[in-house]
């Protein structure tokens, strides 16, 4: 079994800090990466994809990537309390489907 | 457009009911898939779909039937449902070459008591 591993958290920072959210994946063809977002009782929202090595910056969010340590990270700029939430980290091992690892849960405190 | 859409948000059913969970689609993608999440675990795929007619077993299919008559509609069918098929139910859309980033429906909430 292809694993995607993340700390189940929960994370707390306070408002305004920067919180850094990270998974390591075993498979090492893995392609394609993606950071989802979930409040309690709602479903997945996309909010970054990554498929090179480097940083990829949008808005608050930066997602960086590191194949040869297979780790990906998610890190939130000026976080704010509607942030908190549980960050699922997915990868797409071969053909169609995602991956998923378990989430971590941010909590932002004012 | 209103994304992937799921219906019903919640049913209750009686251990041996069968049901099926509607799944559509407006962004005119190829594929789409089903997923149940569990309390404190991952999504787990079900089934997914590359296209109409074309369906294939994902990682917890037992128990779980699918069909793709339409490019929009993915219907996830239980048969003889059972205690250990209460879960949270999502479908999901992509695009089909080069962007792999799928769009989640709003998913529908199982209990089979």
């Amino acid at each position: 079994q292809k694993e995607v591993e993340q700390n189940s958290g929960p994370l707390s920072v306070p408002e305004g800090a920067i919180a850094s959210l990270n998974c390591t994946y075993s498979d090492r063809v893995s392609q394609s990466f993606f950071w989802y977002r979930q409040y309690s009782g709602k479903s997945p929202e996309l909010i970054m994809s990554i498929y090179s090595n480097g940083d990829k910056e949008d808005g608050r969010f930066t997602a960086q990537l590191n194949k040869a340590s297979q780790y990906v990270s998610l890190l939130i700029r000026d976080s704010q309390p509607s942030d908190s939430a549980t960050y699922l980290c997915a990868v797409i091992n071969s053909g169609y489907a995602l991956n998923f690892g378990k989430g971590t849960s941010l909590l932002v405190t004012p | 457009n209103a994304g992937v859409t799921q219906t019903p948000k919640f049913r209750i059913l009686k251990i041996g009911q069968s049901m099926t969970l509607q799944c559509a689609q407006d962004m005119n993608h190829n594929y789409m898939y089903w997923y149940r999440q569990d309390p404190g675990m991952g999504l787990k795929l079900i089934y997914y779909s590359v296209g109409a007619g074309i369906t294939d077993k994902g990682e917890v299919p037992n128990g779980y039937n699918v069909s793709r008559s339409t490019t929009e509609d993915f219907p996830l069918r239980l048969e003889l449902a059972a205690p250990s098929q209460t879960s949270v139910y999502f479908c999901a859309s992509s695009y089909s070459s080069g962007l792999w980033e799928q769009y989640f429906g709003p998913g529908t909430r199982l209990t089979v008591t």
